[in-house]
């Protein structure tokens, strides 16, 4: 079955760069766009970006524009996503997810923290 | 950017109640549109497609409809695990947007 497995929790300071991991299993990894959203506490849910791991095509949301990247590695199956010059307001729930939004990793909390 | 209005907020109501949640967006995404559920510290998991495709494994009490820029998911008779937030979401263009969410809880 499918399954996106994302690494764990991060504590990072403000001004500092994080980098979240998401492993894919149970498809073919260059067939499916992936995409990242993120969630605050007790907010909704926000996109940040997809990219295309058979291609390596990306394209981010004006918002983080500056500040995400993604990568993709398809000989592991996995993306990156790296959010650099974190602030307070970057503490949430980050999620990578398929690209027909029908299968979710089980989010990754980072906290921005002095 | 495509806005995604959802009402309400949230609703208090009973098991055995009909829900009816609904979706607008602000232009139109033909049925580019998913439902969502959440429960607390969970991943969202999708509920419907396509505005009114079931996705497999989810009770038929969920339905979907609309398109263009109007649409609704109702549950027909609540289940006790069906107290949870609901969301949109609009795939026609990037960026996704989502509606601000409904937590149906218990009355």
């Amino acid at each position: 079955q499918v399954q996106l497995v994302q690494s764990g929790a991060e504590v990072k300071k403000p001004g500092a760069s994080v980098k979240v991991s998401c492993k894919a299993s149970g498809y073919n990894f260059t067939d499916s766009f992936l995409h990242w959203v993120r969630q605050a506490p007790g907010q909704g849910l926000e996109w940040m970006g997809w990219i295309s791991p058979g291609t390596g095509k990306r394209k981010y949301s004006r918002k983080f524009q500056d500040r995400v990247t993604i990568i993709a590695d398809t000989s592991a199956s996995t993306a990156d996503m790296e959010l650099s010059s974190l602030r307070s307001e970057d503490t949430a729930l980050y999620y990578c997810v398929t690209g027909g939004g029908d299968h979710w990793g089980q989010g990754t909390l980072v906290t921005v923290s002095s | 950017d495509i806005q995604m209005t959802q009402s309400p907020s949230s609703l208090s109501t009973s098991v055995g109640d009909r829900v009816t949640i609904t979706c607008r967006a602000s232009q139109y995404i033909y049925s580019y549109l998913n439902w969502y559920q959440q429960k607390p510290g969970k991943a969202p998991k999708l509920l419907i497609y396509a505005a009114s495709t079931l996705q497999s494994g989810v009770p038929s009490r969920f339905t979907g409809s609309g398109s263009g820029t109007d649409f609704t998911l109702t549950i027909s008779s609540l289940q006790p695990e069906d107290f949870a937030t609901y969301f949109c979401q609009q795939h026609y263009i990037t960026p996704w947007t989502f509606g601000q969410g409904t937590k149906v809880d218990i009355k």
